[in-house]
């Protein structure tokens, strides 16, 4: 179980068009999902949270016109990058929380794995 | 805001034992993660700390002091298959309890 997929895995763009990149949780509901931005030999950046519902909640330094996030369900969120260019490029991860396993919410839960990450998507901008 | 700092690289030998440092600054969290990735794919989750002291899995420990705002990762009998990123990371208590990822640490298992 807790399984999120993204799609595509990777992407190749001209300079100025958008790419649509989409996260989905297959066996969980996730209120919340999270993307992320890596370049080459760099730490995960969270670029912004993702809401079922209601808008992003964008990192500082990120441009909420440029990368579009949409929740739309429980189980879909997407991420578009618009007018891509050349520095855009890079890993783009999300992830999702499962509701059902929040030990913040059950301190009970002896296992704490309750964000679950998408296999990437590598986006290359010509 | 939090700030996590790992060493960059680490090279040990295979059958070793390896110490992963993470020192951090942050405004409160509820806990230390630590997470591996190889080249390419996707963090996975290893081991947790919402408390000070060791937490063993299998090869993997973590190790937490909230008092000198330190953490650590300890490999046994490394593999080859361990080669990777490794990262530490907190859960904020902000709103949206988000995951802020440290530095990262590359380990290189050699022969």
């Amino acid at each position: 179980g807790a399984v999120v997929s993204q799609h595509p895995s990777w992407v190749i763009c001209k300079s100025g068009t958008s790419v649509k990149i989409e996260c989905r949780s297959l066996d969980f509901q996730a209120t919340t999902m999270f993307w992320y931005r890596q370049f080459p030999k760099q730490s995960l950046m969270l670029m912004a949270t993702s809401n079922e519902g209601s808008k992003a909640t964008y990192e500082q330094g990120v441009e909420k016109d440029k990368f579009l996030i949409n929740h739309a369900s429980l189980t879909l969120s997407t991420l578009t990058v618009t007018s891509a260019h050349p520095e855009d490029s890079s890993f783009y991860i999300c992830s999702a929380r499962d509701l059902g396993r929040d030990p913040i919410r059950d301190p009970n839960l002896s296992s704490y794995n309750e964000q679950f990450f998408g296999p990437g998507t590598r986006l290359t901008v010509l | 805001g939090q700030s996590l700092e790992q060493p960059s690289e680490v090279t040990a030998v295979e059958g070793a034992i390896v110490q992963i440092n993470c020192t951090y600054q942050t405004s409160g969290f509820y806990g230390l993660s630590w997470y591996q990735q190889h080249d390419g794919g996707a963090p996975t989750f290893l081991s947790y700390n919402a408390l000070d002291g060791l937490e063993e899995t299998g090869r993997f420990s973590s190790f937490l002091s909230r008092s000198d705002s330190y953490g650590y990762l300890l490999l046994q009998e490394l593999q080859m298959k361990d080669s990777a990123s490794y990262f530490c990371a907190v859960r904020d208590r902000g709103a949206t309890n988000k995951l802020i990822f440290g530095t990262g640490t590359l380990l290189a298992v050699q022969p």
